[in-house]
């Protein structure tokens, strides 16, 4: 089993410009998350879908969209890239565990925004 | 690697001894927390995890105690290894998989 999978792993974009982020999971789990990481704060969640064709706005989804595309499938799209969108975003899925769910991470896609 | 937390608390162990990392949680709803390890340029890892209805849970090299009367959770690291050095952080659910509050984090540097 390969995991969560992310790519890219780094990008550079200039302010406006918009690309995705995909991540892909192998281990069937429903849920997945989309976090981001910002140097001397906490992981803070931007969308996540509990199943698929289900999404849900976290903490600091404002400049975001996402797309649950199958079960295995979840991307986060910049459409209008501002320089607070640099950090490292993560991708996490997965499952429940006696009613609570343990989260297994991505490596991160590390966004810089000039 | 790229460091994830710049201005970090640092806990500076030499390998051998054992590791106490704390972490003071805010919600008193909160019924589940985990303890995650985060390695430079790497996502988190799941090192355990204790639920409300407890005081103590062990693992391999590891033990997390929680107090709840003044919302305190610990990571013990027994016997040190350079391969412990990295950055520590508990997280908080208070329910449902939207509710969940991570720590900005510590990190650990094992002294070989």
């Amino acid at each position: 089993n390969a995991g969560v999978t992310q790519t890219p792993k780094f990008q550079v974009l200039k302010t406006g410009q918009s690309m995705t982020l995909q991540c892909a999971q192998d281990m069937n789990h429903n849920s997945m998350y989309w976090y981001r990481q910002d140097p001397g704060m906490g992981l803070r969640l931007i969308y996540y879908s509990a199943s698929e064709g289900t999404t849900d706005k976290g903490e600091v989804p404002n400049g975001y969209n996402v797309s649950r595309l199958n079960k295995r499938e979840f991307s986060l799209r910049l459409e209008s890239a501002a320089p607070s969108q640099t950090s490292v975003y993560f991708c996490a899925s997965s499952r429940p565990t006696g009613g609570v769910y343990e989260q297994y991470f991505g490596p991160g896609t590390r966004l810089t925004v000039t | 690697g790229e460091s994830v937390g710049l201005h970090l608390p640092t806990l500076s162990v030499q390998e051998g001894d054992n590791s106490i990392i704390n972490c003071a949680y805010s919600n008193s709803a909160s019924d589940y927390f985990i303890w995650y390890k985060q390695e430079s340029g790497k996502g988190p890892q799941f090192i355990i995890d204790i639920r409300s209805n407890m005081d103590k849970r062990q693992g391999q090299r590891v033990t997390v105690l929680l107090n709840k009367t003044v919302k305190h959770l610990s990571l013990q690291i027994a016997a040190t290894q350079p391969g412990d050095s990295a950055v520590y952080f508990c997280a908080e659910n208070s329910g449902g998989y939207q509710k969940v509050t991570f720590g900005t984090g510590t990190k650990l540097q094992v002294i070989p």
